[in-house]
């Protein structure tokens, strides 16, 4: 069974870039999609985007602008940065976990079948 | 963006309760949904995914129904181990999830 480690600051100063790293255990990183999903406090989640291994990313529209995920194939690890952060990046970012599924003959990204336990990312000054 | 609506957003129940959870998009989405649980402190679970697809490992007890706009998650007989908050997802444009559903003892 994959298991998923998110890692990084705890505490971002506002207008910084705010890094995460999740470390892929268990499993190979060269397969499958590798997403990430945060929670603010008292709020739903919301997916801020993903990589396939192959380097193929997709984003969230509303923060495509600031973020990026990339994976490193030789750590087995793929990371986050979200740049010009302020206090409404605050909160508990999750890594996950997606395979592929085939749903009206159509082979599309699937659901997200194993996550991290999550890390909290306070943005202040 | 197609939003996802939960109701209720709290359920009280008993041990051996059946619940239902419904989650309503704004625009058809076949039948590309999920369900999750997530608890404090743990990594969220897939339950449910492709609307009726119970995850390996899922206890049967949990089964989900659906397509296009509406779909539900249903506990047959709520565990103790089954309090928790539950979230829909889509995933057939970008990926949105629902504001969840907290199942809290009665």
């Amino acid at each position: 069974q994959v298991q998923l480690q998110e890692s990084g600051p705890g505490l971002v100063k506002p207008s910084e870039t705010l890094s995460l790293t999740c470390t892929v255990l268990g499993g190979s990183i060269n397969s499958d999609y590798w997403s990430w999903i945060r929670q603010p406090p008292g709020k739903g989640l919301e997916w801020i985007g993903y990589s396939y291994y192959s380097g193929r990313t997709d984003y969230n529209p509303s923060l495509r602008s600031r973020v990026s995920i990339s994976v490193d194939t030789s750590k087995n690890q793929f990371s986050l940065k979200v740049r010009s952060v302020t206090a409404a990046d605050t909160a508990v970012y999750y890594c996950a976990k997606g395979g592929d599924e085939f749903h009206d003959g159509q082979l599309r990204p699937g659901a997200f079948d194993n996550w991290g336990r999550g890390t909290l990312v306070t943005v202040s000054s | 963006d197609i939003q996802m609506t939960q109701s209720p957003s709290t359920l009280s129940a008993s041990v051996g309760d059946r619940v239902t959870i419904t989650c309503r998009a704004s625009q058809t989405i076949s039948n590309w949904l999920a369900w999750y649980q997530l608890k404090p402190g743990k990594a969220p679970k897939l339950l449910i995914y492709k609307a009726s697809t119970l995850e390996s490992g899922v206890p049967s007890r949990f089964s989900g129904s659906g397509s296009g706009t509406e779909f539900t998650l249903t506990i047959s007989s709520l565990q103790p181990d089954d309090f928790a908050t539950y979230s829909c997802q889509q995933y057939y444009s970008y990926r949105t999830f629902g504001l969840g559903t907290k199942v809290e003892i009665k």
